[in-house]
C-alpha cells in the first residue's frame, strides 16, 4: 500500500512556463512534507518543505501548496529553467505528532521533469 | 556543507558473495544514518536506521542478518549485503541526519548488480 503517490511519472514543460508537480498521500498521520530533487548518479537534494500548520511555503521560484482536506500537495516552479530538469520526489513524515511521532520519511516514486529550452 | 559520500558508486558481484557499501559524512558528524533501497521506477524504501554505537533498527521485512549495518563512528556507516543474490540487485542510498527535524543529506548511491 503506497502511502505517498506521485501519479505522473513524467512531465515536460517549456522553459519560462510553470511546472506543477503533484503528490497525494493517504496517511492522516503525516504532518510534514518535503520535496527532493535528484539528478542522475547523484543523491536526492532537499528543495523545500511544508508543515501541516501551513498551506503554502515559498522559496524563490519554488512554492509548495498543501491541501490537508484533500491530502494533496503540489510543487510549483515558476519560471521553469532547463537546469530544473531532474526527478522530483515527494516525501512525508509524521514527525510533528506528539504521540508516536516518527522522523521516518516515506517517499513517492518520483516525477521526471524535463524543461525544454 | 553536509556532504555525504558513498563507496563504491557501483559494484558487480557473483551470487553468494558479500558486498560492503560505505557511507561517510565528510564535513559533519552524523549520529544517525539511514539506508534506503530503490528498485527501478520505484520509490526510495527505508531499510534501516543506524545510530552511532548502537544496533541498527530495521524496517519490517528487511532481514537484519542479510543486511548488516555497522555505525562504528560518527562519520561512517557500512552496509554489508551478505550472500548476495540477483534479487538484491538494486540502488542503495544512504542518508545522514544533519539536524532535527528531518534535515538530511543523501549520498550519491551505490548501484549493486548481482550476477
Amino acid at each position: 500500500d503506497q502511502q505517498v503517490k506521485q501519479n505522473s511519472p513524467s512531465l515536460s514543460v517549456q522553459e519560462g512556463r510553470i511546472s506543477i508537480l503533484n503528490c497525494d498521500y493517504t496517511n492522516s498521520m503525516f504532518d510534514y512534507f518535503l520535496w527532493y530533487k535528484k539528478y542522475p548518479a547523484e543523491g536526492p537534494t532537499f528543495l523545500i518543505s511544508i508543515s501541516s500548520i501551513k498551506d503554502k511555503n515559498e522559496d524563490g521560484r519554488f512554492t509548495v501548496f498543501l491541501n490537508k482536506s484533500a491530502k494533496h500537495l503540489s510543487l510549483h516552479i515558476v519560471p521553469s529553467q532547463p537546469g530544473d530538469s531532474a526527478v522530483y520526489f515527494c516525501a512525508a513524515s509524521g514527525i510533528l505528532h506528539t504521540q508516536g511521532g516518527s522522523e521516518k520519511l516515506v517517499f513517492g516514486k518520483g516525477t521526471k521533469l524535463t524543461v525544454n529550452p | 556543507g553536509a556532504v555525504v559520500s558513498q563507496h563504491p558508486s557501483w559494484v558487480i558481484c557473483k551470487s553468494g558473495t558479500s558486498v560492503k557499501i560505505e557511507c561517510r559524512s565528510l564535513d559533519f558528524q552524523a549520529t544517525t544514518m539511514f539506508w534506503y533501497r530503490q528498485f527501478p521506477k520505484q520509490s526510495l524504501m527505508l531499510m534501516a536506521t543506524s545510530n552511532e554505537g548502537s544496533k541498527a533498527t530495521y524496517e519490517q521485512g528487511v532481514e537484519k542478518d542479510k543486511f548488516l549495518i555497522n555505525h562504528a563512528s560518527l562519520t561512517l556507516s557500512t552496509l554489508t549485503v551478505t550472500s548476495a543474490h540477483p534479487e538484491d540487485s538494486s540502488f542503495y542510498i544512504c542518508s545522514a541526519r544533519v539536524r532535527l527535524p528531518l534535515v538530511r543529506s543523501f549520498g550519491p548511491g551505490t548501484r549493486l548488480t548481482v550476477l
